[in-house]
């Protein structure tokens, strides 16, 4: 069975700088995707970010960018230039690929709350 | 366009009831997974319908069920309400490609009393 650890429970960083969320996962699948996911308090879960297992570049979406390892399966975001409104609950999610392109279940991790201070 | 739209946002229950939930998903969007959000044991997988079949299941009791109809639009039911099934249900759908990921809906909190 997969599992998707953050070690971090909560982190605060000051607007304007960067910060790194912590994320690694246990699998014995050699292919598979990982995400990032946004919930702010409104609740809905906003995707942030992708990677596929397969791909050795690292993702990248404007001020977002992992670091992708999967040999130490390991995958982090950094957040650069932290905005007031980056301020939520961040989780890490996994999902193995399944055959004939359907989507599979994503696997959680228990979250990391970030609180962009002004 | 137009989100995953999940109805009603708030819901009440008594112990021993049951509740229906419903998602409809973005439009072309044929899988639609549900997810239980606890403060507890975090999000948790339900089940995921695409073309009306249920493809996938989680670890939960029978209690828990759903279904999806010709035109995408899933409901899950909860029969025999217990008071740990208070949580945040997500629904998400997705098209074909695993790579693109979900797009959520904002939920339905239930409460069960």
């Amino acid at each position: 069975a997969q599992t998707v650890t953050q070690s971090q429970p909560e982190m605060s960083v000051q607007e304007a700088e960067t910060v790194t969320l912590s994320c690694t996962y246990d699998t014995s699948e050699n292919n598979y995707y990982l995400f990032w996911y946004k919930q702010p308090p409104s609740r809905q879960m906003i995707l942030v970010i992708r990677q596929e297992a397969y791909k050795q570049q690292n993702a990248t979406e404007n001020r977002f960018s992992v670091n992708f390892q999967k040999a130490a399966k390991s995958f982090s975001l950094k957040i650069s230039d932290s905005q007031l409104g980056d301020t939520a609950m961040y989780f890490c999610a996994f999902m193995k690929h399944e055959d004939g392109g359907s989507q599979g279940n994503l696997i959680f991790g228990k979250g990391t709350k970030l609180s962009v201070k002004p | 366009k137009a989100g995953v739209t999940q109805t009603p946002r708030y819901l009440i229950k008594t112990r021993g009831q049951q509740v229906t939930l419903s998602c409809s998903p973005i439009s072309g969007h044929r899988s639609v997974s549900w997810y239980q959000q606890t403060p507890g044991q975090g999000l948790q997988f339900l089940f995921e319908y695409f073309s009306e079949t249920q493809r996938n299941k989680g670890n939960f009791p029978g209690r828990f069920s759903g279904r999806q109809f010709s035109n995408s639009r899933s409901e899950m039911n909860v029969s025999t309400l217990e008071l740990g099934d208070s949580a945040l249900y997500l629904c998400a759908s997705s098209r074909r490609d695993p790579q693109v990921g979900h797009t959520f809906g904002s939920g339905t909190r239930l409460t069960v009393v």
